[in-house]
């Protein structure tokens, strides 16, 4: 299977700040890279996917830029409503597989 | 309004037996290929399976392959996960899911949840 690797695990920020997560994938999956955000207690959103297309309905402050192996979530100006776990998920091969979550938290 | 509503879920015992069970509104249920992904307590998410819009091919992860079966009903919108020989490592928040394209091959990006069903496989 192919291993997606987040970092960090947590992040501290402020709202305002600009925000970049980082996945790493095992082996090169293309652009085959969605991003999901997850509250506590509700089910994923999908955000991102084909590692650069914006999700209908989802704010323009995110973004996602990558290919290969390394891809990266961007949130320009966090907003109160962006303090959640961010997930990456490789779509290259059938046994999809997600990053291990990073949590970002009020600093 | 797509609507994904899982049921099913309760607290077994290892060894034993579950079907989880999934009703789809909103969307045409049998232009599009479904999953089933998992979220056991604090951990992240894991993918389970897969069924073509014609419930002609199923893909599963390796963790399930031989113990679980998916299924789907299209007249009546309805997913079904049959578990067999559950472990206890198969406790999990239980998530349909429905896949972003439409047509015979599903992208494997997952645009609408369910809010989930919990397993809990304990003595």
């Amino acid at each position: 299977d192919i291993q997606m690797t987040q970092s960090p695990s947590t992040l501290s920020a402020s709202v305002g700040d600009r925000v970049t997560i980082t996945c790493r994938a095992s082996q090169s999956i293309s652009s085959w890279l969605a991003w999901y955000q997850q509250k506590p207690g509700k089910a994923p959103k999908l955000l991102i996917y084909k590692a650069s297309t914006l999700q209908s309905g989802v704010p323009s402050r995110f973004s996602g830029s990558g290919s290969g192996t390394e891809f990266i979530l961007t949130i320009s100006s966090l907003q109160p409503d962006d303090f959640a776990t961010y997930y990456c998920q490789q779509y290259n091969s059938y046994s999809r597989t997600f990053g291990q979550g990073t949590k970002v938290e009020i600093k | 309004e797509v609507q994904l509503v899982e049921s099913g879920g309760v607290v077994v015992q290892p060894g034993g037996s579950l079907r989880l069970s999934c009703v789809a509104s909103g969307f045409t249920f049998h232009d599009y290929t479904m999953h089933w992904v998992r979220q056991a307590p604090g951990k992240s998410l894991e993918w389970v399976s897969l069924i073509t819009r014609d419930g002609g091919r199923t893909f599963y992860a390796d963790s399930v392959k031989g113990r679980f079966t998916l299924s789907r009903d299209n007249s009546k919108d309805s997913l079904y996960l049959q578990m067999n020989s559950l472990r206890t490592e198969d406790t999990a928040l239980y998530y349909c899911v429905k896949d972003i394209r439409l047509g015979d091959r599903g992208l494997g990006v997952f645009d609408y949840w369910g809010q989930g069903t919990l397993v809990t496989v304990s003595s």
